[in-house]
């Protein structure tokens, strides 16, 4: 089955640092999402990505969905106290007939005040 | 808040034992999925309804089981529980079947003892 192997795995970040974290696939997506939790919650989501080298942004969030159509890449900007919290990438291969999400394992952001 | 509510947010029981998970969707939305989050293994899908009918089936057990009812609320039934079967139980939601933007509820965790 398709997998995604998102990196970092953890980082520790001094408040003011920008933060870049990544996802590759073993197949295409067609689709990109990246979702953050924080600790007893559920994930929110916060971009969404649907064309090969589009690149959006969410205020200090901006992603990017790789031209190989494998990989993805999620920027903060100038970090704060509650970004904190589990970034996960998810991804889709709408052309595969299937609607499932397979989602990385998550990279666990710390930011140090 | 997503507007998906789940209950009960917290279920302690025992080895053997039946539970059932309940999930409202966000109003409008016609499609429910469930996932299963332990710490080792990050999120696995278990199943889609979309209206009431069985869309995609993921790693879900035999011993579990879902359906939707006609006002789109879903239940999640685990039975003969394990050990193993302790996590955090997130249903999500989303307009259509086949759509990319799935929003999640703040999650069910149950714990087996």
């Amino acid at each position: 089955g398709q997998q995604l192997n998102q990196s970092p795995q953890s980082m520790f970040i001094q408040e003011g640092e920008d933060v870049s974290m990544n996802c590759t696939s073993s197949s295409i997506f067609n689709t990109w999402l990246w979702y953050k939790q924080d600790p007893g919650e559920g994930p929110v989501l916060l971009i969404a990505l649907y064309k090969a080298g589009e690149l959006t942004s969410n205020g200090r969030l901006t992603a990017q969905f790789g031209i190989t159509r494998k990989d993805s890449f999620l920027n903060i900007s100038a970090s704060i106290p509650s970004d904190v919290g589990i970034y996960f990438c998810a991804g889709r291969d709408s052309g595969a007939g299937s609607y499932q999400l397979t989602f990385g394992k998550g990279t666990k952001l710390s930011v140090i005040p | 808040d997503s507007g998906v509510t789940q209950t009960p947010k917290h279920l302690i029981t025992a080895t053997g034992q039946r539970v059932t998970l309940r999930c409202s969707p966000r109003s409008g939305d016609l499609s429910v999925y469930w996932y299963q989050q332990s710490l080792d293994q990050g999120l696995q899908f278990l199943i889609q309804y979309y209206n009431g009918e069985e869309r995609a089936k993921g790693n879900i057990l035999e011993r579990f089981s879902a359906q939707q009812f006609p006002d789109l609320h879903s239940e999640l039934n685990l039975s003969s529980l394990e050990l193993g079967d302790s996590a955090l139980y997130f249903c999500a939601s989303s307009v259509y079947g086949g759509d990319n933007e799935q929003f999640f509820g703040p999650g069910t965790r149950l714990t087996v003892l």
